[in-house]
């Protein structure tokens, strides 16, 4: 069965300096992984994904996630936060079309970052 | 760019009423999702939907649940008759076809508030 685990629900991080998200998996396939954003008061936005191409994956705003599959992690990354970075951060498993999921996406419980100036 | 757009942003409505929840996937995608988060907690899957019907659902998706394609362009939830519980945060999405991990592409979300 898939499931997603956030080690941290909540991160707190200076502005300028790195930010690290944990994220652990598990899932009988070789699954595709992301990673969304939720600012406060708007929707879900796709950071990057997984999809078993490149190990290191680059997104949007200077994050970017390495897939480690010996370790079944995602850690999502970022070398400098900036103010606008605070926000609730989901990292999410979906396995393949063979797994008959029907490409359903797992939450992980989410990890808050908040950015001080 | 193409976007997932969900009707309205915020409905407020009685318990016990029927209230249907809207969304316009992108035109191209196959695969239709709704998903919730109640406030403080994960997003969780409802269900999916392909090739006009659904292809799985969760066990919160009761029979107080419905989702239809009435027209080939719009995907609504019918919650029959809402209960409290069901005040949370509906987010529809779509993925298009093809093998691997497709990206779903995420509505800004209807606020749904049972009073």
């Amino acid at each position: 069965a898939q499931s997603v685990t956030q080690l941290d629900s909540h991160v707190s991080v200076s502005e300028g300096t790195p930010v690290l998200l944990r994220c652990n998996y598990s899932s009988s396939y070789s699954p595709s992984l992301f990673w969304y954003v939720q600012h406060p008061n708007k929707g879900l936005q796709l950071l990057l994904k997984y999809t078993s191409a490149a190990t290191l994956v680059k997104g949007i705003n200077g994050f970017e996630a390495e897939f480690k599959k010996s370790e079944t992690s995602f850690h999502l990354t970022k070398p400098s936060a900036h103010m606008s970075d605070a926000a609730e951060y989901f990292c999410v498993v979906s396995d393949p079309p063979e797994a008959g999921n029907n490409r359903k996406l797992i939450w992980g419980l989410g990890t808050s970052l908040a950015v001080n100036p | 760019e193409p976007e997932v757009t969900q009707t309205p942003s915020h409905q407020v409505t009685q318990m016990g009423q029927e209230v249907i929840l809207r969304c316009v996937p992108i035109s191209n995608h196959l695969y239709f999702y709704w998903y919730r988060q109640i406030l403080g907690q994960k997003v969780e899957f409802l269900v999916s939907f392909y090739n006009n019907e659904i292809s799985e659902k969760s066990e919160i998706f009761d029979d107080q649940f419905s989702v239809e394609r009435p027209d080939g362009s719009n995907f609504t939830l019918k919650i029959r008759s809402t209960k409290l519980e069901d005040s949370a945060m509906y987010f529809c999405a779509s993925s298009e076809p093809g093998r691997g991990g497709s990206e779903a592409f995420f509505g800004q979300g209807t606020r749904l508030t049972v009073v």
